[in-house]
């Protein structure tokens, strides 16, 4: 199962919206409902943000939304804030029954 | 509140195994799948399997098969991953995380596992 892609990076400014997006394909992000984005700050566990494609745990701010259109699923941060800096990693369910990663986008919030 | 304990950090030789722990409390043990997802220095998070504590169940990726073992003591709600044939490569923080069904949603706190001679 080869993992999903995703940009190195991406920037933006305060208040700016940014989108990264995870490629795949019908096996895993096409198949599926089930996409999640996790936010991971340096030397912490992950944080899940998205389930499902576009649902949001609680506590998590409607800032952050997500979507899927065919194999590529977007995980989209409006308003951007100083503390959204961080790497993201989408993840998917796959048709074997296991889950993949993608390689991860460091975001940079200028 | 739901809580993952996963045990301390480990050094290891190459060649040897090492048996990382991750114990549940706040949920109903045999109701959530466990997996095993780790993260290489400054890389990517790579997932390694996943156990059904309530019958013991396994599915592991494939890069994996044959060397890691996934299991479960529900007397004390713990999972255990061993992973054998250490190389320099497995150095690692090595995570548990639990689902539902398909999304992982809390996650431990991570083990660092470092294989050095």
């Amino acid at each position: 199962q080869s993992a999903l892609t995703q940009p190195a990076s991406v920037s933006g400014s305060p208040g700016q919206s940014i989108t990264i997006s995870c490629t795949g394909t019908s096996s895993d992000i096409g198949g599926y409902h089930s996409v999640s984005w996790f936010q991971q700050h340096p030397g912490q566990a992950p944080k899940l943000m998205i389930y499902d494609v576009n649902s949001r745990p609680s506590g998590v701010p409607d800032r952050f939304s997500g979507s899927k259109s065919g194999n590529t699923a977007s995980l989209t941060i409006s308003g951007l804030q100083a503390e959204d800096e961080a790497d993201y990693y989408c993840n998917s369910y796959t048709r074997s029954s296991s889950l993949v990663f993608g390689g991860g986008t460091k975001l940079t919030v200028l | 509140q739901v809580q993952l304990v996963q045990s301390g950090a480990e050094v290891k030789k190459p060649g040897a195994s090492v048996r990382a722990s991750c114990k549940a409390s706040g949920y109903t043990f045999t109701s959530y799948y466990i997996h095993w997802v780790r993260q290489a220095p400054g890389q990517g998070l790579e997932w390694m399997g996943v156990i059904n504590p309530s019958g013991g169940s396994t599915n592991y990726a494939q890069k994996f098969q044959g060397r890691v073992t996934m299991t479960r003591d529900t007397s004390t709600s713990t999972v255990y991953m061993e992973l054998s044939s250490l190389s320099s490569e497995d150095t690692a923080v090595y995570y548990c995380a639990r689902s539902l069904r398909n999304d992982v949603d809390y996650w431990g706190q991570g083990t660092l596992v470092t294989v050095s001679s």
